[in-house]
């Protein structure tokens, strides 16, 4: 089973610059999140989509923008690139339930801002 | 605003022996808990979780407890390997919220 995809694994942009990272999951679940990683900080909320045409705001959501037009996909955009954006970034998916289900992580996209 | 957080950044353990991670949570509305471990270049990946309902949960070599009147869960590793070694974060429902996580390290 693929579970969650990340793609790229690894970026480096410019300031100013724009990218798109992706996220599919198999798995057929309706909620679907982004995180960012900071080393000290843990994993921060950015967006999260509880279904297909469906997204809102977590605890870090400026300089980002999320869509959910399909229920497996899940794109992140950052529409002009900050330094202050350099981290690791997971996106996450769990199951019906609830709250009361474990999120499913990819591996990550390591993102450096120039 | 509440948050969940950890005790300890940092753990070292002997191998074979039993390690115990500690996580303090503030949100009293929680109801369900989850540990995961992350491995160096990898996502977090789901250990155990446990419902507001119990106190204890068991699994393959880990445990939960819960203690809801200090808002506090533990992990317990028991017989720590090597492979073991990785970030443990607790995290809870309501808020969607990690700690900043505890580093293990399994001493040979």
């Amino acid at each position: 089973n693929a579970g969650v995809t990340q793609t790229p694994k690894f970026q480096v942009l410019k300031t100013g610059q724009s990218m798109t990272l992706q996220c599919a999951q198999d798995m057929n679940h309706e909620y679907m999140s982004w995180y960012r990683q900071d080393p000290g900080m843990g994993l921060r909320l950015i967006h999260y989509s509880v279904g297909a045409g469906i997204t809102d705001q977590g605890e870090v959501p400026n300089g980002y923008n999320v869509s959910r037009s399909t229920t497996e996909d899940f794109p992140l955009r950052l529409l002009s690139a900050a330094p202050s954006q350099t981290s690791v970034y997971f996106c996450a998916s769990r199951g019906p339930g609830g709250g009361n289900q474990p999120q499913h992580f990819g591996d990550g996209t390591r993102l450096s801002i120039l | 605003g509440e948050s969940v957080g950890l005790h300890l950044p940092t753990l070292s353990v002997q191998e074979g022996d039993n390690s115990i991670i500690n996580c303090a949570y503030s949100n009293s509305a929680s109801d369900y808990f989850i540990w995961y471990k992350q491995e160096s270049g990898k996502g977090p990946q789901f250990i155990i979780d446990i419902r507001s309902n119990m106190d204890k949960r068991q699994g393959q070599r880990v445990t939960v407890l819960l203690n809801k009147t200090v808002k506090h869960l533990s992990l317990q590793i028991a017989a720590t390997q090597p492979g073991d070694s990785a970030v443990y974060f607790c995290a809870e429902n309501q808020d969607m919220r990690f700690g900043a996580g505890t580093r293990l390290t399994v001493k040979p």
